[in-house]
């Protein structure tokens, strides 16, 4: 089993929709969790941070942490054709500094 | 501000040739890592810094891989020899501070061996 599981996607949506993206992780002991958008042929960039369960907010995104299901999930409200990129779950468990990242689910916004 | 600057940006080389990726991290921070990207298996920790220190390098692949931190300012990431396998992008990321999910990424090398 990986360490963060994420749908290799593509995901399609139509603009305006909202859009899901899911993660699973497999170390219960895991603390901090974090979303990252890459457009193709760039480098990641951070867009989200979750630490407790529940919801977290930051305009159009909303990140979603259950800790007992070991789920975290990234909503995009008012999906947009510039959203199109893969979306990269990420996830630190332990004291130290190194964050394990999932494959990454492409999304695909469709005007 | 400059970002985390790589280079070169692209690299074609032949198998067991050496191949060296440097990287200039954002000035001030503390905390520098090294990843692999390939399709297959997404994005990968290599190894990481803190205060020029080298502090987890469990995800280094094998002995041909090995990543020096002489100064602040400055780290490479060098395999020797290469290996059609080693192809992939390979980015540097630096942070200030414990806050984990604060890395800022190079633009990233793309590793070709021939």
């Amino acid at each position: 089993q990986k360490e963060v599981e994420q749908n290799s996607g593509p995901l399609s949506v139509p603009e305006g929709a909202i859009a899901s993206l899911n993660c699973t992780y497999s170390d219960r002991g895991s603390q901090s969790f974090f979303w990252y958008r890459q457009y193709s042929g760039k480098s990641p960039e951070l867009i989200m941070s979750i630490y407790s369960n529940g919801d977290k907010e930051d305009g159009r995104f909303t990140a979603q942490l259950n800790k007992a299901s070991q789920y975290v999930s990234l909503l995009i409200r008012d999906s947009q054709p510039s959203d199109s990129a893969t979306y990269l779950c990420a996830v630190k468990a332990g004291g130290y500094q190194k964050v394990t990242f999932g494959t990454g689910t492409k999304l695909q916004v469709i005007p | 501000d400059a970002g985390v600057i790589q280079s070169p940006r692209h690299e074609v080389t032949e198998m067991g040739q050496e191949v060296t990726l440097r990287c200039k991290p954002i000035s001030g921070h503390d905390y520098l890592f090294w990843y692999r990207q390939t399709m297959m298996r997404g994005l990968e920790l290599l190894i990481y810094f803190n205060n020029n220190v080298p502090i987890d390098d469990s995800g280094m692949p094998e002995d041909r891989f090995s990543a020096k931190m002489p100064n602040a300012s400055f780290s490479t990431l060098k395999i020797q020899p290469s290996e059609p396998r080693d192809s992939a992008v390979y980015f540097c990321a630096s942070k200030i501070g414990l806050e984990v999910g604060a890395q800022h990424f190079g633009d990233g090398t793309r590793l070709s061996i021939l």
